[in-house]
């Protein structure tokens, strides 16, 4: 049990382009969903916190309006990099917690690899 | 901004032996978890420990915390070359989770 997927889990696009990435709970319901960045060879980064049915709660110095995250469902999230530029190029990862609240864990996604040319 | 420290960055040991690895915290915490990477990859959950708890067993996982101490060490005995990988702690508070740098572990076969 408690498995998040992620789709893709590579992309490749052109500078100026917008890429979405899904992050989805297959087996749980999921109010809570957290999306992290990660370099290579360093820690995760926490970029934003998604509660279903509400906005986004941004970390301080993550833009907005450059990362669009989407929770529509209790077993969907969504991040959309808009307008992606080379220093973008990441791998995000998105976990997923349960509905037993913030002392439950958080089960994480196997990871996207975004490459920006 | 990062609140776990880990302890050592690397470490490499025969297969068959011990690892132990430890994480520092600074600020109050409601849990604390380690998580296992491998290359590339998304990370597992390995093992939860409250911060009213002291010891936690998990097959071949054994995990402390102290609070007065502000810190956490992750036994993994009996080694498997399969265990190569990194491994972070995780601190929890105010419903999110604080990540440290990671220790790189190496088993040897």
């Amino acid at each position: 049990g408690a498995v998040v997927s992620q789709h893709p889990s590579w992309v490749i696009c052109k500078s100026g382009t917008s890429v979405k990435i899904e992050c989805r709970s297959l087996d749980f319901q999921a109010t809570t969903m957290f999306w992290y960045r990660q370099f290579p060879k360093q820690s995760l980064m926490l970029m934003a916190t998604s509660n279903e049915g509400s906005k986004a709660t941004y970390e301080q110095g993550v833009e907005k309006d450059k990362f669009l995250i989407n929770h529509a469902s209790l077993t969907l999230s969504t991040l959309t990099v808009t307008s992606a530029h080379p220093e973008d190029s990441s791998f995000y990862i998105c976990s997923a917690r349960g509905l037993a609240g913030p002392g439950d864990t958080q089960y994480f996604g196997p990871g996207t690899r975004l490459t920006v040319l | 901004s990062q609140q776990g420290e880990e302890d050592p960055q690397a470490l490499s040991i025969q297969e068959g032996e011990n690892a132990t690895m430890n994480c520092s915290y600074k600020t109050s915490i409601n849990n604390l978890q380690w998580y296992r990477q491998n290359s590339g990859r998304g990370l597992v959950h390995l093992i939860l420990i409250r911060s009213n708890e002291r010891e936690k067993h998990s097959g071949r996982l054994r995990v402390t915390l102290d609070t007065s101490k502000k810190s956490s060490s992750l036994l993994i005995t009996a080694s498997r070359a399969a265990d190569t990988a990194s491994y972070f702690c995780a601190t929890g508070a105010n419903s999110k989770l604080t990540f440290g740098k990671g220790i790189t572990l190496s088993v040897r076969p």
